[in-house]
């Protein structure tokens, strides 16, 4: 069966800091992996897609980039934390036609 | 306008009640339809899939899409404190990429 991990569960940084947050999917290959952003009380943003290694889609300007060195590993990093960059940091994978299966999440809150 | 559009909430019902949620959108090219339950601090879990319109039911869970309207319910019958959480409809249509478009969440909370 097709499982997703998302790590660390909660993370406080400080403004200015860098940060990674990682994702990998187990049982199924070639994914299509994005990363979303869910602020307090608020929707799901989604931040990047990926549909293969190397390829990466964003889908809004910001202070966040994001990698897939491996097939079934996605990255979200920041060189420079910002306040405005807390929130809840949610990875899946799917497709639209078949649903997406979320990750745990990462809860960051910028200090 | 945002595509999908749904009420923030939040709805309280007693424990029993039948609750209805809604999700309207302005894409008639959506095809397909989910549900999305989140509890609190977790991500978001697929609760009910629907493709183009119809009904579906899943023991306590009907999902309707009227296309027509544009508008798509979840109907959860005896309600249970449990249920509470908040509610994420999806859709996508049926060409292209098929990113999910998602409303912004109705939380529902179910007293005992």
């Amino acid at each position: 069966s097709q499982t997703i991990h998302q790590w660390p569960a909660t993370l406080v940084q400080p403004v200015g800091s860098p940060l990674s947050l990682e994702c990998t999917v187990e049982g199924t290959s070639n994914p299509n992996l994005y990363w979303y952003r869910q602020a307090a009380g608020r929707g799901l943003q989604l931040l990047f897609y990926s549909v293969g290694i190397g390829q990466i889609s964003s889908e809004v300007p910001q202070n966040l980039s994001a990698s897939r060195p491996q097939d079934r590993q996605f990255i979200l990093s920041s060189k420079k934390l910002l306040l405005s960059d807390s929130g809840f940091y949610l990875c899946a994978w799917g497709t639209g036609t078949n649903g997406y299966t979320f990750g745990s999440g990462t809860r960051l809150t910028v200090v | 306008q945002k595509e999908v559009e749904q009420d923030p909430g939040p709805l309280s019902v007693p424990e029993g009640a039948i609750v209805s949620l809604n999700c309207t959108y302005s894409n008639s090219a959506f095809q397909y339809f989910m549900w999305y339950r989140q509890y609190s601090r977790k991500g978001p879990e697929l609760l009910m899939y629907t493709y183009s319109s119809g009904n579906k039911e899943d023991g306590r869970f009907t999902a309707q899409v009227d296309k027509s309207s544009k508008y798509i319910s979840l109907f959860i019958r005896d309600s249970q404190p449990s249920d509470s959480a908040t509610y994420l409809c999806a859709m996508t249509t049926n060409t292209g990429f098929q990113k999910l478009v998602f409303g912004t969440g109705t939380r529902l909370l179910v007293s005992p």
